[in-house]
């Protein structure tokens, strides 16, 4: 099975900063990565496929990059309604593994 | 509107079994494969199955292989989860989804069920 490893696990940041989440594959996953945001008690939502494109109806301060083995999501000012669970998903094999989640708080 | 209705949770003991369902509207649902994802309480994401679009192509977490069973019945919009031998490291929430595309990406989700397996 492909392990899928985010970093950091939690982060704390403010309002308009800027933040970045990696996710690493333990092989090459090409771009067969996708990120999902999840919120308390909800469903998760997807944000960005194929590692780098961003869903319709998703803010352009979203973005995410990378292939192989090493992808990131940034968000570029961080909005209130930000603050939430993102999970990177690789698809290239079954099963599909979630990485453990990047809780981003206040 | 897409809607994906998820029922059958609740209170199970180690050793029961449980079926869950998935009712889907909206959507042309013979068309897609479609998955089950679960999350235990307080952690993170876990893929359990998924199924082509007739039901001919299955696969499954290791975790549950050979205790769970994935199914579909295209004829009334509805995926199914067949629970055995469940597991007290079974108890999460159970959410359907839609996969769609090359990338397979899981575009609508359900509400999620809860499954409980304690004694």
């Amino acid at each position: 099975d492909i392990q899928m490893t985010q970093s950091p696990s939690s982060l704390s940041a403010s309002v308009g900063d800027r933040v970045t989440i990696t996710c690493r594959a333990s092989q090459s996953i090409s771009t067969y990565l996708n990120w999902y945001q999840q919120k308390l008690g909800r469903a998760p939502k997807l944000l960005i496929s194929a590692a780098s494109s961003l869903q319709s109806g998703v803010p352009s301060r979203f973005s995410g990059s990378g292939s192989g083995t090493d992808f990131t999501l940034s968000i570029s000012s961080l909005q209130p309604e930000d603050f939430a669970t993102y999970y990177c998903q690789q698809t290239y094999s079954t099963p599909h593994t979630f990485g453990q989640g990047t809780k981003l708080e206040i | 509107e897409v809607q994906l209705v998820e029922s059958g949770g609740g209170l199970v003991q180690p050793g029961g079994s449980l079926r869950l369902s998935c009712a889907a509207s909206g959507l042309p649902f013979s068309r897609h494969w479609m998955t089950w994802v679960r999350q235990a309480p307080g952690k993170g994401l876990e893929w359990v199955a998924n199924m082509n679009e007739d039901g001919s192509q299955k696969d499954y977490v290791d975790s549950v292989r050979g205790r769970f069973t994935i199914s579909r019945d295209n004829a009334k919009n509805s995926l199914y989860l067949q629970m055995n031998s469940l597991r007290a490291e079974d108890t999460a929430v159970y959410y359907c989804a839609r996969v769609h595309g090359s990338y397979r990406i899981l575009d609508y989700w359900g509400q999620g069920t809860l499954v409980t397996v304690s004694s």
